[in-house]
């Protein structure tokens, strides 16, 4: 199996912060990877998908980076409704693995 | 409006068997390069797909989960089944159905609400 590995696990950040998570593959994925947000309550949404391509209404200070094993999601200016779980998840080779999630905070 | 709704008990004892229907509108499986996926998350925020139904039939496992998973779908009636035998207190999660795209997609890009299944005596 493919092991993500996310960084940090939790992160405190203010509004108006650039923050950014990383997302560690285990192996080379190329850029089969996507990223999600998850609220309390909630089911996961897609924010992008192919490590890079933002998916339809997401807004766009969200960015996705990286290739092979090493992959960013940036947040260029945190907003309040920015606070929750981010989970990367990779789609190179079943199984479909995700990484652990990277809570953020307020601080 | 494309919409899932996942529907089962919330409830099971330990060594029965889990039957969980995703009920789905909006887009059909019948055609296409369309997936339904299974997705879990236990209690400790952990994300774990389980299984995944293509539109032309193909089918995919978790192999951790060895021979407990199966899937099916009923395109007439939009809906997808996962059915999990000798359910475990470790199975305890909300259970997700979620559409996959196809290429260049492949996201998981709706979503039902969830279930919450305890195992329990």
């Amino acid at each position: 199996d493919i092991q993500m590995t996310q960084s940090p696990s939790t992160l405190s950040a203010s509004v108006g912060d650039r923050v950014v998570i990383s997302c560690r593959a285990s192996q080379n994925i190329d850029k089969w990877l996507d990223w999600y947000q998850q609220k309390p309550g909630k089911a996961p949404n897609l924010l992008i998908y192919m490590a890079s391509t933002l998916e339809s209404g997401v807004p766009s200070r969200f960015s996705g980076s990286g290739s092979e094993t090493d992959f960013t999601l940036t947040i260029s200016s945190l907003q309040p409704d920015d606070f929750a779980t981010y989970y990367c998840q990779q789609h190179k080779s079943y199984p479909l693995t995700f990484g652990g999630g990277t809570k953020v905070e307020i601080k | 409006q494309i919409t899932l709704k996942e529907s089962g008990p919330m409830l099971v004892k330990p060594t029965q068997t889990l039957t969980l229907t995703c009920t789905f509108s909006g887009f059909s499986l019948s055609a296409g390069p369309l997936g339904v996926g299974w997705i879990r998350q236990t209690p400790g925020k952990a994300l774990q797909w389980l299984s995944l139904v293509y539109s032309n039939g193909d089918k995919e496992y978790n192999p951790s989960l060895k021979s407990r998973v199966t899937i099916t779908k009923d395109t007439s009636k939009n809906q997808v089944v996962l059915t999990m035998t000798n359910m475990d207190p470790v199975d305890t999660a909300t259970y997700y159905c979620a559409r996959r795209q196809g290429a260049p997609h492949y996201g998981f890009d709706y979503w039902g609400h969830g279930i919450l299944v305890t195992v329990s005596s």
